[in-house]
Formats: C-alpha cells, sequence, structure tokens
C-alpha cells in the first residue's frame, strides 16, 4: 500500500511562471490537506478538500493560489506568477476523514522560486 | 486564533536518557491531538496520538501526556537514541467540519553520542 506520493519532489520556477504540485493520497482515502513549511518553521495549513469539494480554505492566499481534487487523478495544487516568496516545501497529507484520524504526509515538493 | 506552540525550540540529550518535548495548544474546544518526527528533507512521520477523553497514552518507547485544565500536551521518549534526532511537532486537530491539523513550531531534539 503506497503512501501519500508527491511530485515532483523538487520544482525550480522563473518568477512570473506558474507551479503545479501534485499529491495522490493513500489508497482509500478520500480527504487531503495542504502545508507550506518555511525552513525551521513548522507547517502552515492551507488547504482542506474531499473529492471535488474544497471544505476548509482558510489558509491560501487571497490571489494566486488555488487547489483542487478531481473525481478522478491528483490533487492540485496550483500558484501562478510564483514569486521568490513562494520558495518552500508543501507537503501534502490524507486521510480517512472520520474526525480525529490520523493524517499521513507525503515526502513534499520543494519549490524554488529563481 | 490558530495558535500550537513549543516551550523549548531546541532539546539536547545523551543517548539514553529520556526526553521530554513540551507543546502548548491554543483552542480548547481541539479533541484530538497528534505528535509527528520530521527528518531533514523527509515529510512528518506520525509517533503517536492522543484524544481529549484520555490524559495518558503510551507506544513502545514514547507516551503522550494531555493536560486539558493548562492546554498542555508531552512528548516523553525513553532511553533516547541516535536515530530519534529529528524535528518534533505536536498538531491539534480542530475538529468540527474543517477537521485540519494545527501545527506548532517545531523542537529540535539533538541527541549526543
Amino acid at each position: 500500500n503506497a503512501g501519500v506520493m508527491q511530485n515532483p519532489r523538487h520544482l525550480v520556477r522563473r518568477r512570473g511562471q506558474e507551479a503545479r504540485l501534485r499529491c495522490s493520497p493513500m489508497k482509500g482515502h478520500s480527504h487531503v490537506y495542504w502545508y507550506r513549511q518555511l525552513p525551521e518553521e513548522g507547517l502552515k495549513f492551507m488547504v482542506y478538500l474531499q473529492k471535488e469539494n474544497i471544505i476548509d480554505e482558510s489558509g491560501m492566499p487571497k490571489e494566486r493560489f488555488s487547489a483542487e481534487f478531481p473525481k478522478e487523478g491528483p490533487s492540485i495544487l496550483r500558484i501562478q506568477q510564483v514569486v521568490r516568496g513562494d520558495s518552500a516545501a508543501y507537503f501534502c497529507a490524507s486521510s480517512a476523514g472520520t474526525q480525529g484520524t490520523e493524517a499521513f504526509f507525503g515526502q513534499g515538493t520543494r519549490l524554488t522560486v529563481v | 486564533g490558530e495558535n500550537v506552540g513549543l516551550h523549548l525550540p531546541t532539546l539536547s540529550v545523551q543517548e539514553g536518557d529520556n526526553s521530554i518535548i513540551n507543546c502548548a495548544y491554543s483552542n480548547s474546544a481541539s479533541d484530538y491531538f497528534i505528535w509527528y518526527k520530521q527528518e531533514s528533507g523527509k515529510g512528518p512521520q506520525f509517533i503517536i496520538d492522543i484524544r481529549s477523553n484520555m490524559d495518558k497514552r503510551q507506544g513502545q518507547r514514547v507516551t503522550v501526556l494531555l493536560n486539558k485544565t493548562v492546554k498542555h500536551l508531552s512528548l516523553q521518549i525513553a532511553a533516547t537514541q541516535p536515530g530519534d534526532s529529528a524535528v518534533y511537532f505536536c498538531a491539534e486537530n480542530y475538529g468540527g467540519a474543517t477537521n485540519k491539523l494545527i501545527f506548532g513550531t517545531g523542537t529540535l531534539l539533538a541527541v549526543q553520542p
């Protein structure tokens, strides 16, 4: 049973380009969470999605960032017109969704904006 | 607001000693808590969890204590090993419709051989 899969592991983008980060949850999990981590800091919640629905996006910047979790395929975190401040590690977690169940994390995508 | 904080940003212990990592959480309505371990360059790894109807839970070499009165969590690691060196995060689950985990800033555990 594969764990949470994120790709790419490393992504380099020039300022103004778009970044697309992918997350495939664990088998049987229908709930996905995205977090951002700056060096030497904790994980900051961004968005919580279920299949085809955004449940909580209170941590998402209002502009340039969007997330989806389609009926088929991985969850996508999309950052348009990237800026240097977007450089960070982005982690995805999945869970079965029942309240109080553990979430499993992927290995993250490290985005570098040059 | 969302705020889970740790008292000690860095903890250095000798191999074989016991380690205690502390965490304060802010939301009295949080009902589920998890400790994660994160090694350099990797994603957080689940260690142990505890629900709010418990005050102690034990795993293999690890124990989590929950004090709801003062909104405090601790992670105890027995007989600390070099492989335990990592950053440790506590996370609280706000529950309800959002079911999101809120993380603290982490404690770096450095095990000296």
